[in-house]
């Protein structure tokens, strides 16, 4: 059974700094890897979905990379404003049923002015 | 496209009642999936359809709870009758192919008192 852990759960830095939340999945056997972003009250948002051949991918100040064999992912997050205050979730979906997504906790993510 | 739609966006009702949330999937896409989140259980798919069949539904906790898809723009969950262990937000999402970037609708919170 696929387990998504997402470390760390709460993280808060100032604005402009560089940050990276972690995304770790158990079953290295996915079809592709999901970032969201969540609003108090609101749906998820999809920020960046990754393929299983793919590497990274980027939109804007986000990065996000995948390496499969390890099982990790992360989402780089340039020049941090308070607007990317947000919960930040990863979704995998594996091989064997390409619907299924197994999401992570989330990281709480503050960025203070 | 106006995006996943769901409704209502906020549900009270007292133990034992009916309860049915609503969902309009994104026009075109053949893949629609209804999640839960709680705090303590976090996000967890409880079924989802392609093309208006049922494929999974091993995520939905009882039979009390029930979904169904007539048609391509519409699905229903229910849940008869309804617990205060039930409250929680209950997120539609639909994709375009399996395993491809997901869209979430903005959820409905259902309170059970």
């Amino acid at each position: 059974k696929q387990e998504v852990t997402q470390i760390p759960a709460a993280l808060s830095v100032p604005e402009g700094e560089n940050l990276v939340l972690n995304c770790s999945f158990t079953d290295s056997a996915i079809y592709n890897l999901q970032w969201f972003r969540q609003d108090p009250g609101k749906g998820l948002t999809s920020l960046l979905l990754i393929q299983s051949s793919q590497r990274e991918q980027t939109s804007g100040r986000l990065n996000a990379s995948l390496d499969k064999s390890s099982g990790r992912s992360t989402l780089y997050i340039a020049a941090s404003q308070p607007g990317d205050s947000a919960t930040y979730l990863c979704a995998v979906i594996g091989n064997t049923n390409a619907g299924k997504s197994t999401f992570g906790d989330g990281t709480t993510l503050t960025v203070k002015p | 496209d106006a995006g996943v739609i769901q409704s209502p966006r906020h549900e009270v009702t007292e133990m034992g009642q009916e309860v049915t949330l609503r969902c309009k999937p994104i026009s075109g896409h053949d893949y629609l999936f209804w999640y839960r989140q709680t705090m303590m259980r976090g996000l967890e798919l409880l079924i989802y359809f392609n093309n208006n069949v049922p494929i999974d539904d091993s995520g939905m906790p009882e039979d009390r709870f029930s979904a169904k898809m007539p048609n391509a723009s519409f699905s229903t969950l229910k849940i008869q009758p309804s617990e205060p262990r039930d409250s929680a937000v209950y997120f539609c999402a639909s994709t375009l192919g399996g395993g491809t970037e997901a869209f979430f609708g903005q959820g409905t919170r259902l309170t059970v008192v």
